[in-house]
């Protein structure tokens, strides 16, 4: 049973550009939520996913966008990125129905310079 | 607004002491807790949570956790840690209907031989 996967594992990119982020969820998982962890702290509720729509989103600009695709997979995009943007991006499903519990990829490391 | 605060940044401890990171959080509504492990370049793995019924709530690797609705507090224990318990620790807290997790900023549980 494939745990969440996530793609690319690393990434540079220059300031300014954008980048997408791709994820898969835990096999029979249907919510995919996004966060940030930026180095030394905790991870940061970006938004969460499902049935399509974006759910719940958290103190983050316009500039971040995702997308979640009738498979239950979903896209992380972040348009003109400022040097603050470097972080781990991660990944987490779960079930609509379930008890709150999620799994989480192993991240992209987003480095922007 | 929910927060969460894990009062220790940092915590050394010698092999087959007992540890102690503590975790208090705030919520106006009744919330679900957790406790995640980040060993280093990896996501997070769930250790442990709080959903409801008996306050004490155990790992299959010897942590437990304790839910204190008076003190709002999740404090996470061990009798006797290992090497390999050495990793990131993050507490979590999710209000019952949202859908977001807020993290605390993280206790590094350092274990020296």
């Amino acid at each position: 049973d494939a745990g969440v996967t996530q793609s690319p594992t690393h990434l540079i990119k220059t300031r300014g550009q954008q980048v997408t982020l791709r994820c898969s969820p835990k096999s029979g998982h249907d919510t995919v939520s996004w966060y940030q962890q930026a180095l030394g702290q905790g991870p940061q509720f970006i938004f969460q996913y499902y049935e399509e729509e974006e759910r719940q989103r958290g103190n983050f600009p316009d500039r971040f966008s995702g997308h979640q695709f009738p498979n239950y997979s979903s896209e992380l995009n972040v348009n003109a990125l400022l040097l603050g943007d470097s972080a781990l991006y991660l990944c987490a499903s779960s079930l609509q129905t379930g008890s709150y519990e999620q799994y989480f990829g192993p991240g992209t490391r987003l480095t922007v310079t | 607004a929910q927060s969460v605060t894990q009062l220790d940044s940092q915590v050394p401890v010698f092999e087959e002491a007992p540890v102690e990171l503590r975790c208090n959080y705030s919520s106006s509504v009744s919330v679900y807790l957790f406790w995640y492990v980040q060993y280093p370049n990896q996501g997070l793995q769930l250790l442990l949570k709080y959903l409801s019924g008996s306050t004490l709530v155990e790992s299959i690797n010897g942590f437990e956790a304790e839910f204190n609705k008076s003190q709002t507090s999740f404090h996470l224990r061990k009798p006797s840690v290992h090497i390999s318990d050495t990793a990131e620790y993050f507490c979590a807290v999710s209000e019952f209907g949202g859908f977001k997790t807020i993290f605390g900023a993280g206790t590094r549980l350092f274990v020296k031989a």
